[in-house]
């Protein structure tokens, strides 16, 4: 089983609806997490960290689920610049090192 | 404004040469990473460094080298030994020691390497 997993869609969605996409990780000790943005041919970049409480950015919503083991991250009233691959990442206690999902891709459609 | 800078851009590798790839940062941050992202796949950690003089292999270290020399500097070099180079290669750098660890990672704008 790998250890952090994403459905890579594609989702195609219309502009203005809410998406979500979920990400499941396998280890129990794992502490932090977050959600990358990655446009194509170009660099991941950070779009929000996860908190235990959730927390909301704008029209973007991040979840964590401890019990489940997933995270989860919902766009609402979706934009056409929205359109990229969302990379999951999940960091274990004590480690240094991050460990990505191979990413959702999401095409918004006028 | 600080960041990181990768280069070059694209690279091009003949059968049997060994090429470096560059990565700077002047973000002053301990931590510096390799990756290869591969078509529709994730990306793979091939080597990271916590502090100058000291790196650790990744998940995919075979045919790849680093050294740290710098703080500033994460240099890669893609060996002959490497028989499949061709992919989007992504550096980054965090900063371990802040709040307990657990840092999101900042990454230059990658390098594209193929066989010739």
């Amino acid at each position: 089983r790998k250890e952090v997993e994403q459905d890579p869609g594609p989702f195609n969605v219309p502009e203005g609806a809410t998406v979500a996409f979920n990400c499941t990780y396998s280890n129990s000790a794992s502490q932090s997490f977050f959600w990358y943005r990655q446009d194509c041919r170009k660099e991941p970049k950070l779009l929000m960290s996860v908190y235990s409480s959730g927390n909301e950015d704008g029209r973007f919503t991040a979840q964590l689920n401890r019990a489940s083991q997933y995270i989860s991250l919902l766009i609402r009233d979706s934009k056409l610049s929205d359109s990229a691959t969302y990379l999951c990442v999940v960091i274990m206690q004590g480690a240094q090192k991050l460990v990505f999902g191979q990413g959702t891709r999401l095409t918004i459609n006028p | 404004d600080g960041g990181i800078t990768q280069s070059p851009k694209y690279l091009f590798r003949k059968e049997g040469q060994n090429v470096t790839l560059s990565c700077e940062q002047n973000l002053n941050h301990d931590a510096m990473y390799w990756y290869r992202q591969d078509p529709g796949q994730g990306l793979r950690l091939i080597y990271y460094s916590q502090i100058v003089n000291d790196f650790q292999k990744g998940d995919i270290a075979e045919g790849y080298s680093v050294s740290r020399e710098k703080k500033e500097s994460f240099p890669l070099t893609v060996t002959s030994a490497q028989k499949n180079p061709t992919a989007f290669y992504l550096c980054a750098s965090n900063d371990p020691s802040r709040r307990g660890g657990g840092q999101p990672q900042h990454f230059g704008d990658g390098t594209r390497l193929s066989i010739l």
